[in-house]
């Protein structure tokens, strides 16, 4: 994989229901992998970063994982609540160069 | 703090006119950096400055030039604007010297559009 690529492009979820998506990276060179959380009309604003092969960070309702050698990560959103609408990007981070991905739009309905 | 500070907020500018983009960060930050973001592309680098006296090219510098003024100061130049450089444009901080596990600062943004 030569790019940061994230699926799905965007996804609507139920309120309540949960839901995960991938990032996937160049593992060759790895050196971290950080998560962003964009709302509309504003800036990113940092969720995780994590550099270890099976890293596994928590905040709140919202986890990540990372697999370092097969090049992905995964984040998962427990129990999605409105406020939880945002786009969510990865950013690969292989000493020194900086990939975001285009990221995942995530509508949670009501 | 103010954190990641960007003016102005948007720009209208007509093809070959040349502006501006101010940051300032007061997180006392080694390092900044300039993205510019378009529909499905995600965020790409212009330019960044691991540190004070310091600017290196990113993925997309073509068209623009930058100018780490001191620590707190990282200014975007178009020097002569085109349309394809409408977009929307980031500046971030972080506090390393060099791309790591940092986080990243971002400021509010600059819509620019060229006409």
């Amino acid at each position: 994989i030569l790019n940061v690529e994230q699926s799905p492009q965007s996804l609507h979820v139920q309120e309540g229901d949960s839901t995960n998506f991938t990032c996937s990276f160049p593992s060759s060179n790895f050196y971290a992998l950080h998560w962003y959380r964009w709302e509309t009309a504003k800036s990113p604003e940092a969720l995780f970063v994590m550099t270890l092969n099976g890293d596994e960070k928590k905040k709140g309702r919202i986890s990540a994982t990372l697999n370092t050698k097969e090049g992905y990560s995964y984040l998962y959103i427990k129990g999605s609540q409105p406020e939880d609408s945002a786009t969510y990007l990865c950013v690969s981070d292989s000493w020194g160069k900086l990939q975001f991905g285009a990221g995942t739009q995530v509508v949670v309905t009501p | 703090n103010a954190g990641v500070t960007q003016t102005p907020k948007f720009q209208v500018l007509k093809t070959g006119q040349s502006m501006t983009l101010q940051c300032a960060q007061d997180m006392n930050h080694n390092s900044m950096y300039w993205y510019r973001q378009d529909p499905g592309m995600g965020l790409r680098l212009i330019y960044y400055s691991a540190s004070e006296g310091t600017t290196d090219k990113g993925e997309v510098p073509n068209g623009y030039n930058v100018s780490r003024l001191n620590k707190r100061e990282f200014s975007l130049r178009l020097e002569s604007a085109a349309p394809s450089q409408t977009s929307v444009y980031f500046c971030a901080s972080s506090a390393g010297t060099g791309a790591n596990t940092d986080t990243q600062y971002f400021g509010p943004g600059t819509r620019l559009t060229v006409l």
